[in-house]
């Protein structure tokens, strides 16, 4: 199994400032993803972080908006940028292992005033 | 177009009673099934999975789940509910032609009754 510890667990931010969110696996890991969560909804992928390289997203998502960084196998970042109201949401780290499990962070859960 | 589809959005139950969430998925071989939970203010636990083999898969708290290929379905079960399973359910799948995307299903809401 995979122990995935995500970090802040949650945080009220200003319009217009950035978050960065870290997450950090207890095990190598084959692949790494960040999903969003609106309240009472589904996980909705935003993009699957690559080690070394440039994430990998999904339609509606852009890198200007959301870099991700993956430095090494067992940590990523997930940057919310010029935050707006619209950004309030829960961010979800999850990580694959190589038996094709996946797991899940406990969520970073953001409010934009 | 593959789906994954959970019918019931809301389920309510007793406690001590018994619970059954619906999943059907549309994927032309079989694909990889998991059933996760998310408690309130959580985030998803994996209850627990099927690969191949026995059709009837055994998880954590209590829960099992049966895969049905002929209806493509990967219901989940639990005898007896306890207050504590009050939660989202999600039903996920993992398919050999998309290795890099996990499909959810829209989840189910279970609330628990005395």
């Amino acid at each position: 199994s995979a122990v995935i510890s995500q970090k802040p667990s949650r945080d009220i931010c200003q319009r217009g400032t950035s978050l960065t969110i870290q997450c950090q696996v207890d095990s190598q890991v084959t692949m790494m993803f960040w999903y969003r969560q609106q309240p009472g909804q589904s996980l909705t992928l935003i993009a699957t972080a690559n080690q070394g390289s440039e994430a990998t997203y999904e339609s509606g998502f852009v890198i200007d908006k959301f870099p991700i960084s993956r430095p090494n196998l067992t940590f990523s970042t997930l940057t919310v940028s010029n935050m707006s109201p619209e950004d309030s949401s829960i961010y979800l780290c999850s990580a694959r292992t190589d038996k094709n499990i996946q797991y899940f962070g406990a969520g970073t859960r953001l409010s934009v005033l | 177009a593959q789906s994954v589809t959970q019918p019931d959005i809301h389920i309510t139950v007793s406690e001590g009673a018994s619970l059954e969430l619906r999943c059907n998925y549309s994927y032309g071989a079989t694909p990889y099934l998991f059933w996760y939970v998310q408690s309130p203010g959580q985030g998803l636990q994996l209850l627990l999975k099927y690969f191949s083999g026995d059709t009837l898969v055994q998880g954590i708290k209590g829960f099992e789940a049966e895969f049905k290929r002929s209806q493509s379905s990967f219901n989940l079960r639990k005898p007896s509910v306890h207050w504590s399973d009050a939660a989202e359910y999600f039903c996920a799948v993992l398919t050999t032609d998309s290795w890099g995307k996990l499909q959810f299903g829209a989840g189910t809401q279970v609330v628990v009754t005395p």
